[in-house]
This record gives C-alpha cells, sequence and structure tokens, in this order.
C-alpha cells in the first residue's frame, strides 16, 4: 500500500494565486517524521520542512506555509502569492522511527506558475 | 559547505552490463542513502549506509548493491544490467542515522540503459 498519497499529479495556477498541495500519508509508527522536497528542472531535491509526529503546529516561513493534521493523517502545503521561480515537482515524504533514514515519497505534484 | 557531489553525471550502458556510480555525502555527514527515481515508480529507496554498515535495504533485486567507505563516500553498482534499471540515480546524506534527519540530495547521475 502507498505511504504517502499526493492525488494531484499537475497543477497550473496564474502567478500571484494561491495554492495547496495535498499530502496524505499512512503508518502504524507512533514516531514519525514528515517532509517536504522540492525538485525544479536541474533535478536536485531541496528540503523545504520537517515536522515530527508530536508537532502539529502549522508552520510560515515566508510565502510557504504547511498544515500538519494527524486527526486526517494529512501534511498540506500552500504556497501564498506563488511566482513563477515556484514552479517545480513537490515531493511529500514520510518516514518512520522504525526504518531510519528510510523515506517513503509520494508520486509528487508538478507545479507550473503561468506568469 | 560542499553539497553532495555524484560522478558521474550522465552514463549509457548496454544491457548486460554493470555500473558503478559514486557518491560523496556534505563533509562530516555520516549516513548515505540511494534512490531510485523513474517516471513509472517514483523516488523509491534502495539502501542506506551508516558508519560503513548498510542499515536499510530497499525492495530492489540482489543485482543493486552497495558500500560505503571509511571516509563515508558511498558507491553503488549495478550488474547485469536490464533496460529497466534506465533512471536517475540520486544520493543523500545526512548527519547521522535516523528518521528525523532531513536528507540533502545530490544532483543525480541519470544513467540510460540500451
Amino acid at each position: 500500500a502507498q505511504k504517502v498519497t499526493q492525488a494531484q499529479t499537475e497543477i497550473s495556477v496564474v502567478e500571484k494565486e494561491d495554492v495547496t498541495l495535498d499530502c496524505v500519508y499512512e503508518t502504524r509508527d507512533t514516531t514519525y517524521y514528515l517532509f517536504w522536497y522540492k525538485q525544479p528542472p536541474s533535478g536536485e531535491l531541496v528540503f523545504l520542512i520537517r515536522r515530527n509526529s508530536f508537532d502539529e503546529q502549522n508552520e510560515i516561513s515566508g510565502r510557504y506555509s504547511w498544515n500538519f493534521q494527524k486527526s486526517t493523517s494529512s501534511f498540506n502545503f500552500t504556497i501564498t502569492a506563488s511566482q513563477v521561480v515556484d514552479s517545480a515537482v513537490y515531493f511529500c515524504a514520510l518516514s518512520e522511527a522504525n526504518t531510519g533514514n528510510q523515506f517513503y515519497f509520494g508520486t509528487g505534484t508538478s507545479l507550473t506558475v503561468i506568469p | 559547505k560542499a553539497g553532495v557531489t555524484q560522478t558521474p553525471r550522465y552514463l549509457i550502458k548496454t544491457r548486460g552490463q554493470q555500473v558503478t556510480l559514486s557518491c560523496s555525502p556534505i563533509s562530516g555527514h555520516r549516513s548515505v542513502s540511494w534512490y531510485q527515481q523513474t517516471p513509472g515508480q517514483g523516488l523509491q529507496f534502495l539502501f542506506e549506509y551508516f558508519s560503513e554498515t548498510q542499515r536499510n535495504k530497499g525492495n530492489f533485486p540482489g543485482r543493486f548493491s552497495g558500500r560505503q567507505f571509511s571516509n563515508s563516500r558511498s558507491e553503488m553498482n549495478v550488474s547485469t544490467l536490464e533496460l529497466g534499471d534506465s533512471a536517475l540515480y540520486l544520493c543523500a546524506s545526512s548527519l547521522l542515522a535516523g528518521a528525523y534527519n532531513e536528507q540533502f540530495f545530490g544532483p543525480g547521475t541519470r544513467l540510460t540503459v540500451l
């Protein structure tokens, strides 16, 4: 079974619109970590954020914000006032305390911001 | 601080050959993980090394192997290449082993098998 589901395969928005990328995860571990990574066309995955399973506080970093809800097993990512430079593939990932550094990645959401 | 480096960046091989990919982690990082990225299967975990020991292995055939050296540099080897092995191979390093560690990824090696 897929541990991380990103149902949105592709999203297109016009510049300055807000966009939310969805991530739903599945785990039986009580201790786990959730991550978001960005993969621009150059191919290198860039770390954006990490949350642990005990911290449900939402986080905001500039135009980026993350909403973690254990009740719905979701860890959604919102970009406010999108810019062309935000165009990339975004991956949500899960790691579990029992499997160390092994990341389970979602299939990614390709975001295109149209100028 | 230099990032994760991977060599070579591009490789073209033919079926049946073998290939070795190299990864140098960020200085001071002791854990190295490898992932395979394909359009069909997405990002899949291959294996993780920490202090020269394989800690974890994904669901890949034995043709895929790896090792880590005392300076934390890592190599992965694929023997008897198949067309389906064509992929982007990503290496990631982290300071320590453990699920809480953010991993820093290299640019990848794009392997094409003809």
